[in-house]
């Protein structure tokens, strides 16, 4: 248990649906994080929210979009996604942003048909 | 972007022997950070380093700020079976992760 809750564990969805993903953390930590991890490839960093203030967008298409309405709570919502978003989508959360001392959930281990 | 080169990117060795992996890094990191991912689980932090040249350690592993802040290395001793899984770098506050260590413990 490392204090940062996903839902849900595993999703399938259609291109055509809309789905959230749903973050949150119990450590009273003022950052969160959006990383996708794919086979073979890094870690990739989606967004960073700090204060519940969006910090930075690694270029992500406009079909994922974040939202932090404070700052224990994350949520990633997915419309019109393609099958190479298929991809565990991991959620942590830090003390102060940016100090790399990362706590991860789970994930939300996503296929898209 | 900058680019983690971690390697090797699988490992199988017996129990009881010691490991050795390494990150490269084309720029100049002020934070190195080493995690562990177990199946089904999310990445869980080992060890972080903060200064060039710092040497720490957590049990048996112990990981390195290289001097030219270029690079890090971890080391487990005494390997034992819950030491399977995929070992990650981390560099820049965490926000660049390498393609992980995959280790594998023979029986």
């Amino acid at each position: 248990e490392t204090g940062v809750t996903q839902t849900p564990r595993h999703l399938v969805m259609g291109m055509t649906n809309k789905k959230s993903l749903k973050c949150e953390q119990h450590l009273g930590h003022n950052a969160m994080y959006w990383y996708k991890q794919s086979a073979k490839k890094p870690l990739e960093l989606m967004f960073v929210y700090n204060f519940k203030e969006q910090t930075e967008n690694n270029s992500v298409p406009s079909r994922f979009s974040p939202e932090c309405p404070n700052s224990s709570h994350l949520f990633l919502h997915l419309h019109t996604l393609q099958p190479e978003d298929s991809a565990l989508y991991l959620c942590a959360s830090s003390q102060r942003v940016n100090t790399g001392e990362l706590f991860f959930g789970e994930g939300s281990r996503l296929t898209v048909l | 972007g900058q680019q983690l080169n971690q390697s090797p990117q699988s490992m199988f060795i017996q129990e009881g022997e010691d490991v050795s992996m390494n990150c490269t890094s084309s720029s100049i990191f002020n934070t190195w950070l080493w995690y562990k991912q177990e199946p089904g689980e999310g990445p869980v932090l080992l060890i972080a380093l903060y200064k060039a040249g710092e040497l720490t350690s957590n049990g048996r592993l112990t990981a390195q700020f290289g001097i030219t802040r270029k690079d890090s290395f971890l080391n487990i001793s005494a390997s034992i079976p819950s030491d399977v899984g995929i070992y990650f770098c981390a560099g820049q506050e965490g926000l660049t992760f390498g393609t992980g260590t995959r280790l594998t413990i023979i029986p």
